[in-house]
């Protein structure tokens, strides 16, 4: 399986500041149909998880422009320009290249 | 607006089965895969098993295959899970998801029904 690594697990940010959060996979992401399948998710207290960016950086519908992605290969960054309030909760990076599709552990974000 | 509501959990005692359930609405239920994911108290989330739109595919993931089984009934607009042989490691949350059909991802994902697997 791939695996998938986040860093760091917990993160806590003033708002109006900006926050990173990294995941490193064990193998490329990158497909022989020239995608990567790299993807964002933010899961809310009590919700399911919510998709933000696909492919490494495409915003998902309704996604703010505050939120971006970027990376190729293994090494892959969500960035948040100016946290708010709202965006508390755990971040998950997912691949796809393979199956099993496989998640990080999550990064707790949190407002300080 | 696209929703999907997962039904079927509750408490449940070792090597006893479960089905569960899981109602879209919002979109043409037939035009999509459909996948199970689960996520473990304090874990993330875990892909189990996805189905084709027409039911004719399944995959699972190494940990459920033999004991899960997914299917899906387009004439009631209906997803179904069917766990065997469940252990305390089978204790979750399950989730219902939407397979994307741009790409190979979850676009959204149904509310969890809980599953306790416990004597």
């Amino acid at each position: 399986d791939v695996v998938v690594t986040q860093t760091p697990l917990s993160l806590s940010v003033t708002p109006g500041q900006p926050a990173s959060i990294s995941c490193r996979s064990s193998q490329s992401l990158l497909h022989g149909d020239g995608k990567t399948y790299l993807y964002w998710y933010v899961q809310k207290a009590g919700q399911p998880p919510q998709l933000l960016l696909q492919e490494v950086f495409i915003r998902f519908s309704g996604v703010p422009d505050r939120f971006s992605g970027s990376g190729s290969g293994t090494d892959f960054t969500l960035t948040i320009s100016r946290v708010e309030a709202e965006d508390v909760g755990v971040y998950y990076c997912m691949q796809s290249v393979q199956l099993p599709w496989t998640f990080g552990q999550g990064t707790k974000v949190e407002i300080k | 607006q696209v929703q999907l509501v997962g039904s079927g959990g509750g408490v449940v005692r070792p090597g006893k089965p479960l089905r569960l359930s899981c109602t879209p609405s919002g979109f043409s239920f037939s035009d999509y895969a459909l996948h199970w994911v689960r996520q473990a108290p304090g874990k993330g989330p875990e892909w189990l098993s996805v189905i084709s739109h027409d039911g004719s595919n399944k995959l699972y993931a190494d940990s459920v295959k033999g004991r899960f089984t997914i299917s899906r009934d387009n004439s009631k607009n209906m997803l179904y899970l069917q766990m065997n042989s469940l252990t305390g490691d089978d204790t979750a949350i399950y989730y219902c998801a939407r397979g994307a059909n741009t790409g190979w991802f979850f676009d959204h994902w149904g509310r969890g029904t809980l599953v306790t697997v416990s004597s």
